[in-house]
């Protein structure tokens, strides 16, 4: 079937520690994302790649890095500068000239213990 | 982009009607005006999405007026399933610009 698989579902991270989420597509899909969703709050913007091997900072980047190698791919790190990670992360991705139909996965819970 | 504002909740019964209504004033001419749900622990699923006038699924009708300032997405004889989080978006058809969501409407729907 044809998705967005995210893994983990969930993952804890201790103090210090950098963890990578995965977001893999099947779709064929130019465009993909990052979302972060904190507990009963709307979706914020981390980072966005249009097209393979460009990414672009969203509206909350900071303490976080991606990396698009492959159209399939874009794996998020929440690194150690990320004083607050404990949220839901959800990846997307689109087509263009779709206008603003996105798809997404079914999310990572990311807790810091 | 275009900034978008609904209201944060609302709450219905069984079998009422349903009309979220959201303001996107600055919308440019290339944007269209997508909806979407999302369930808690999910992520948002695609509702119905339209450009101008009116668009009806089999799910939802989205009504926009002509000046494209603001739309109402309308769910017809909701259900104790229809309790989500409903986020209104505006995005240009290329799907080149980033799609930022807004806060989104809660909706509860009482038996």
């Amino acid at each position: 079937d044809g998705g967005i698989t995210q893994s983990p579902k969930y993952l804890f991270r201790k103090e210090g520690q950098n963890v990578t989420l995965s977001c893999e597509q099947n779709l064929n899909h130019d465009a993909m994302y990052w979302y972060r969703q904190d507990p009963g709050q709307g979706l914020r913007l981390i980072y966005y790649s249009q097209i393979v091997n460009d990414f672009q900072k969203g509206d909350i980047a900071e303490g976080y890095s991606v990396s698009r190698e492959k159209k399939e791919s874009f794996p998020l790190t929440v690194t150690s500068a990320q004083k607050n990670p404990t949220a839901f992360y959800l990846c997307a991705s689109s087509v263009p000239y779709s206008g603003n139909t996105i798809y997404f996965g079914e999310g990572s819970w990311l807790t810091v213990v | 982009l275009a900034k978008t504002t609904q209201p944060i909740s609302m709450d219905s019964y069984e079998g009422q009607e349903v009309n979220i209504t959201c303001s996107h004033n600055n919308i440019a001419t290339n944007d269209y005006i997508t909806w979407y749900q999302q369930f808690p622990s999910q992520g948002p699923r695609f509702i119905i999405q339209g450009y101008k006038t009116k668009v009806t699924n089999e799910v939802a009708s989205l009504f926009i007026p002509a000046d494209r300032k603001s739309s109402t997405l309308s769910l017809p004889r909701v259900s104790l399933s229809d309790t989500a989080v409903y986020y209104c978006l505006v995005g240009e058809a290329t799907g080149r610009r980033a799609l930022t969501f807004g806060s989104g409407t809660r909706l509860q729907v009482q038996p």
